[in-house]
């Protein structure tokens, strides 16, 4: 079974330029979500999809950051303008259905990592 | 108070010694733990995870839970440099959704 897909890989930028990451995630998986790992630190949930639906954006910096899973599968993560905080891991993650009453695990990409200069 | 402390590291054992990686937390809600082994530019894959208090072993690791003093550690035997990564606490209120992460204890396991 395949894993979770990211791109790119690495990311180099200047502040106030945008940058956008994408993720594919695993066949069947309907719920996807995206993290951000600012180094020392611990994942942080930036938002969660369910299909194409959002469930939590809560945590999301909607002034700058934007995400969209349009047909249910693939995503797209945005950052625009970028700031030097921004520097970071950005994850993605699914699993198999929120909507299931088994408890389902999460599945990790490599990440992409953000360098803002 | 952050919601999660975790020991950032590094620890550094010899081969085949016994390691106690160990969160606290502040939240007396959460109901699910979980251990993340996470290697250097990979994403965290899940150790083991923990409904409420107790323990649970899987081979050479075993996790324990203590509610009462809102304190979860993951106990590694006869480690392995293979064991070499950064390991995450992570707890929630509802299962696998809504994960607050400890900040990772980098372990160093020197053959």
């Amino acid at each position: 079974e395949a894993g979770v897909a990211q791109s790119p890989r690495y990311k180099i930028i200047e502040k106030r330029q945008s940058v956008a990451f994408w993720c594919n995630p695993i066949s069947g998986h309907a719920t996807l979500y995206w993290y951000q790992q600012i180094l020392g630190q611990g994942p942080k949930l930036l938002i969660q999809f369910q299909n194409n639906g959002v469930v939590d954006d809560s945590q999301l910096p909607k002034d700058r950051f934007s995400a969209e899973r349009l047909k249910g599968v693939d995503s797209t993560l945005k950052i625009q303008p970028a700031k030097l905080e921004d520097s970071a891991v950005y994850l993605c993650a699914s699993s198999l259905d929120l909507s299931s009453t088994r408890q389902e695990t999460q599945y990790f990409g490599p990440g992409t990592r953000l360098l803002v200069l | 108070q952050k919601e999660v402390e975790q020991d950032p590291g590094p620890l550094s054992v010899p081969e085949g010694a016994i390691v106690s990686l160990n969160c606290t937390y502040s939240n007396s809600a959460f109901q699910y733990f979980m251990w993340y082994r996470q290697y250097s530019r990979k994403g965290p894959e899940l150790l083991m995870y923990t409904y409420s208090s107790g323990n649970k072993e899987d081979g050479r690791f075993t996790a324990q839970v203590d509610k009462s003093s809102k304190y979860i550690s993951l106990f590694i035997r006869d480690s392995q440099p293979s064991d070499s990564a950064t390991y995450l606490c992570a707890m929630s209120l509802t299962g696998f959704q809504k994960l607050v992460f400890g900040t990772g204890t980098r372990l160093l396991v020197s053959p």
